[in-house]
């Protein structure tokens, strides 16, 4: 079974702090993807990673960073912490295309900015 | 760009058909994906259809691809209150001829089912 893991199910930070969350899935997947789930807005690509050390921009990249030094970890940075970043996390993997785009998910980290 | 886009909420009564529509806008997409998220959980793969197909049956599950309009239907027979949740339709992104795995998903749709 794929496993998708996050480090922590609840998270609260204060405003400025700097925030790490990881992922770590362990079916020796090449790409690994971060979300923000909210309301009403679906899911939005924050950044991606096709391999280690490689990263792209997603479509709301503004406000972190990420991480990937080894091939089964994946961590997102909020540099800063700020309220308008308090949203549902989620992680996902997958294989290299193999002729569909499959993802599996982890299950998120709820992260609240006070 | 890419946009998918969903109707927000349905409710069903138990035992009722229910039927979650999405639109598409990627014409390139050669395969498009239901996920199906439960509460305080990830998202799971439900199911998916390949571009060439009009339609994919799955036990109580029945999807429909309608591509001249772009538009997927997610079709759940004899709907039980175990099927509560929210539903995500998903198209791949293409550019440069390679997806790199993205997917664009819509906003989701809360499927409630009342006894």
């Amino acid at each position: 079974d794929v496993k998708v893991t996050q480090s922590s199910r609840y998270l609260v930070k204060r405003t400025g702090e700097k925030v790490f969350l990881e992922c770590v899935q362990d079916m020796d997947h090449e790409n690994m993807f971060w979300y923000r789930q909210d309301p009403g807005l679906g899911l939005r690509l924050i950044y991606f990673s096709y391999d280690v050390k490689m990263k792209e921009k997603g479509d709301i990249p503004e406000g972190y960073s990420v991480s990937r030094e080894k091939k089964e970890r994946f961590s997102l940075i909020l540099e800063s912490a700020s309220t308008n970043q308090t949203s549902m996390y989620l992680c996902a993997s997958s294989p290299l295309y193999r002729g569909r785009d499959e993802q599996f998910f982890g299950p998120g980290t709820r992260l609240t900015v006070l | 760009g890419e946009d998918v886009e969903q109707s927000l909420f349905l409710s069903v009564r138990e035992g009722d058909s229910s039927v979650i529509n999405c639109t598409y806008t990627d014409s390139s997409s050669t395969y498009l994906y239901w996920y199906k998220q439960e509460p305080g959980a990830g998202l799971q793969l439900l199911t998916y259809i390949f571009s060439n197909m009009d339609m994919k049956q799955d036990q109580r599950l029945t999807v429909l691809l309608n591509k001249k309009d772009k538009h997927l239907s997610l079709r759940i027979a004899d709907t039980q209150t175990g099927d509560s949740a929210i539903y995500f339709c998903a198209e791949s992104i293409y550019a440069g001829g390679t997806s790199y795995g993205k997917l664009t998903f819509g906003q989701g749709t809360i499927l409630t089912v009342h006894p």
